[in-house]
């Protein structure tokens, strides 16, 4: 199975920076993923890791460690409407690929 | 068109109602997934389908019924649901292969059965 570990909430401030970390224990990894969701709606792609490394999108980054499990979702310049569940979501592909989330990262942006 | 639609956003149903979900999309992808959502709580994987093909059930109970009738449609037929089963229902899909092929998902059904 996957475990998938990412902390419940996080606050920051307007203009700040937050990381989000998440971290994985699974087989058939193949990408990780991180989707943001606003209350009531559904979740909006963000990023996609497969390698190791930075990938930078604008105010988003997510990086991608893969022997230590690990990656983390990097928001700068932080705006009140960053205000969301960030979720941390690992492709398994068994055969067929499949999307699995963490419990999700509640963020509350604050002025 | 880069969008999944979801039809109804809400639906009320009873405990003895028989009810469908409907999902559908004009991106070409050719996996189709269902996915429950509680509040507070990670969408949790249901059902897959490939090329219209039913790969995963995720011992999902029998009273939910999928239903691919092409690759652009996606059903979830209900049928005796319980009070549990209020939830968000989302639709997805996705290209199939490798790469950076990120899930996009339906605005989702919010079902309560009563």
């Amino acid at each position: 199975g996957q475990n998938i570990d990412q902390p419940t909430e996080m606050t920051a401030t307007e203009g700040a920076i937050v990381q989000i970390n998440c971290t994985y224990q699974t087989s058939g990894f193949n990408g990780l993923f991180w989707y943001q969701q606003h209350a009531g709606e559904a979740p909006t792609f963000l990023s996609y890791n497969v390698l190791d490394g930075l990938e930078e999108k604008g105010r988003f980054s997510s990086f991608l460690s893969r022997s230590k499990g690990y990656s983390y979702l990097l928001l700068k310049e932080l705006q009140m409407k960053d205000s969301a569940s960030y979720l941390c979501a690992v492709r398994v592909d068994s055969g067929y690929s499949t999307l699995t989330f963490g419990k999700g990262t509640m963020l509350l942006v604050s002025p | 068109d880069t969008e999944v639609t979801q039809t109804p956003k809400h639906l009320v149903m009873g405990m003895t109602n028989k009810k469908s979900l409907k999902c559908e999309q004009h991106m070409g992808h050719r996996a189709m997934y269902w996915y429950k959502q509680k509040a507070k709580k990670p969408p949790e994987l249901m059902f897959v389908y490939s090329y219209e093909k039913l790969s995963i059930n995720e011992s999902v109970p029998s009273r939910f019924s999928p239903e691919c009738p092409n690759s652009s449609l996606l059903n979830l037929h209900l049928h005796a649901l319980q009070p549990e089963d209020s939830a968000l229902y989302l639709c997805a899909s996705s290209q199939t292969g490798q790469g950076g092929y990120g899930y996009t998902f339906g605005s989702g059904t919010r079902l309560t059965v009563v």
